[in-house]
Parts: structure tokens; C-alpha cells; sequence
């Protein structure tokens, strides 16, 4: 499995865009980078998911770097419900790690 | 789309019971299933992969024996936690993975509202 590195934690302002980093340097060639977000007692939620073209759908915005050793997933206008933990997953295994949590200020 | 579903939402027993949690994928079929825990203030940790019709494959470290999974159908996954203690107390968490034959065209995996268990 890919290992990943993201920050601890981001904090943005409400309505303004987040891009929230992570860094898959051992990607194998075939594996797709999946991003899912947890809430607060939820189960973790999909966000988006690609393999090597930038992505966007009704949520969020995947850009992936050429090299595909790391993504950056953007949030247009964060909202208070956006606040959560987000993971970046490389790999068909959906291992979490840490993941990144975001605080939204209003 | 790609509903998937737990219950109970959350469950409290007594030291030594057995507890049993349903995951149910609502809108399609799910060949493959997966079990998560999460303890307080921590990320979410595979326990074990669910395949229909056949035996489950449990992380390193997860108990086989303490943990059954039950994958009888293509929407029904049962994990049952046996003689709960309460270090077993945590947010059980399932997910379903459609595959191809399940028509979204991706890996991508779906995931319960988890169950909350607290064993006294």
C-alpha cells in the first residue's frame, strides 16, 4: 500500500476555496488516489476519486501532479458543513490514515 | 445512489454477550464488503474483507474466532462480535464495493453510518 502524508490539520474561511494536500510518492502506476471525509460520528463519506487526469464533480476538485506523486483536492467554497477529517487513499485497499482535519471559520 | 446501511445505529451489552451488526447495501450489489473499527480520537482500521460466498479475510492482529463475519448475500454482510468485553467498546463501520458487475464502473467503496457498541 501507498504510504501517504498529509497535514495534521487546515483552517480556512467560510465560503473561501481550501486545498488540502497530500503526498503519495509510492503510488504504483495503477492505483487510483481516492479522497473520502468523515464527519463528526459519521462513517467516512467518498469525495472524489481519479487516476491520472484532474477530476471535479458536484463536491470537490481532484488535480493530480504529472508525476502522480501527489494530489491536491480542492474545496470551491467551503461551508461549516465542510468541516471534517479528509483522508487521501492511493490504492484499490482502502487503508485510512491520519488524514487531514479542516476547521472552517465562519 | 450507493446507499449502504447499518444496524443498530448503536448497541450497549454486558460483559461476555455476543453482539451482532447488520451491513446492508441498499441500491446495489456489493461482492465485497469490508468491517472497520474506530476508537476514540483515531482513524479507522481494517478488520477484515468480506467476500459473498466465501470465508473472510481478517487483518493482522484481528481475532477470527472473536469477530464473525457472515457474507451470505450480495447485499448483506453480519459481523458478530463474541463475549464482548469492553475493549471491544468502539465505532464499527462497514463498507460495500460494488465492482464492475455492479454497474458504477469504479473500486470506489461505500460506507455505513457505523454502529456505536459500549460493552459494560
Amino acid at each position: 500500500d501507498a504510504k501517504t502524508t498529509q497535514p495534521n490539520s487546515m483552517e480556512s474561511n467560510e465560503e473561501e476555496p481550501v486545498h488540502l494536500p497530500c503526498n503519495h510518492s509510492t503510488i504504483s502506476g495503477t492505483d487510483y488516489i481516492h479522497w473520502y471525509r468523515q464527519l463528526p460520528s459519521q462513517g467516512p463519506e467518498y469525495v472524489i476519486h481519479g487516476l491520472t487526469s484532474n477530476v471535479n464533480n458536484r463536491m470537490a476538485s481532484l488535480a493530480i501532479a504529472e508525476d502522480r506523486k501527489s494530489s491536491t483536492l480542492i474545496l470551491h467554497r467551503a461551508t461549516l458543513r465542510d468541516a471534517a477529517v479528509y483522508y487521501c487513499i492511493p490504492g484499490d485497499k482502502i487503508i485510512f490514515g491520519k488524514g487531514t482535519r479542516l476547521h472552517i471559520l465562519p | 445512489g450507493a446507499v449502504v446501511s447499518q444496524h443498530p445505529s448503536w448497541v450497549i451489552c454486558k460483559s461476555g454477550t455476543s453482539v451482532k451488526i447488520e451491513c446492508r447495501s441498499l441500491d446495489f450489489q456489493a461482492t465485497t464488503m469490508f468491517w472497520y473499527r474506530q476508537f476514540p480520537k483515531q482513524s479507522l482500521m481494517l478488520m477484515a474483507t468480506s467476500n459473498e460466498g466465501s470465508k473472510a479475510t481478517y487483518e493482522q492482529g484481528v481475532e477470527k474466532d472473536k469477530f464473525l463475519i457472515n457474507h451470505a448475500s450480495l447485499t448483506l454482510s453480519t459481523l458478530t462480535v463474541t463475549s464482548a468485553h469492553p475493549e471491544d467498546s468502539s465505532f464499527y463501520i462497514c463498507s460495500a464495493h460494488p465492482g464492475l458487475a455492479g454497474g458504477l464502473g469504479t473500486d470506489t467503496q461505500y460506507f455505513g453510518p457505523g454502529t456505536r457498541l459500549t460493552v459494560l
